[in-house]
């Protein structure tokens, strides 16, 4: 079954630091997300993707983050520079469609911890 | 503002009884609603998507049912297995490109 992969799986980094996580979305998908989840909180929207370009993003995506799509595959969310209140799950998630009729696939996550 | 509020925020079972979780929520104009399970440490996993027309979904031992007009969801669980102890979130999707509206989660543990 086609799956959503996320590495790394647990990255550990000093604040301050540059961060890069790396997603490979489903590969007939069309519509790119990532979420967080601070341990113990809910789901929080980040940003969505589209035709190579962001179509959504919270107030949380601030300039400190970004996103490409450098490959036709590959999928990053970049902190530039990472704070303690950065430690959380990171999502990458992907859909055939528009969210609002879709299935949206979630990868198993990136742990991230800023010490 | 946009929410979703699930309760209760956890609940332990024994094996091989049954729950049902709910869900409010204030999303409008309303798409469809989704119950995702999360084990801990792991991705969301997709239970069910029910839009605006639909009242009842199940997917396995999972039955979803949605009220529109209340704003109201619920996830019953049937003959809960150790395996179902995970959390169990709510989600909305409003209309257009609108982000997905996460609610906080029912932690359920099932207990032998």
């Amino acid at each position: 079954e086609p799956e959503v992969t996320q590495t790394p799986s647990h990255q550990v980094t000093q604040m301050g630091q540059e961060v890069i996580l790396r997603c490979v979305p489903i590969s007939n998908h069309l519509y790119f997300y990532w979420y967080r989840q601070i341990l113990g909180q809910k789901v929080e929207f980040l940003v969505s993707f589209y035709n190579n370009e962001i179509s959504e993003k919270s107030e949380i995506f601030d300039d400190q983050f970004s996103v490409e799509r450098p490959d036709g595959s590959n999928f990053t969310l970049k902190i530039r520079s990472t704070k303690l209140e950065d430690s959380a799950m990171y999502f990458c998630a992907s859909s055939e469609v528009r969210l609002n009729t879709g299935e949206l696939f979630f990868g198993e996550g990136s742990r991230l911890t800023v010490l | 503002k946009n929410q979703v509020e699930q309760s209760p925020q956890s609940l332990i079972i024994l094996e091989g009884k049954n729950c049902t979780l709910q869900c409010n929520y204030t999303v409008s104009p309303f798409s469809n609603l989704r119950w995702y399970k999360q084990d801990t440490g792991r991705g969301p996993v997709s239970l069910t998507i029910m839009t605006f027309s639909e009242n009842t979904k199940s997917n396995g031992r999972y039955t979803a049912t949605l009220d529109a007009d209340t704003k109201q969801s619920s996830l019953h669980i049937t003959a809960s297995q150790l395996s179902d102890s995970a959390s169990y979130i709510c989600v909305v999707s409003g209309r257009g490109n609108t982000p997905l509206v996460f609610g906080k989660g029912t932690r359920l543990s099932v207990i032998a």
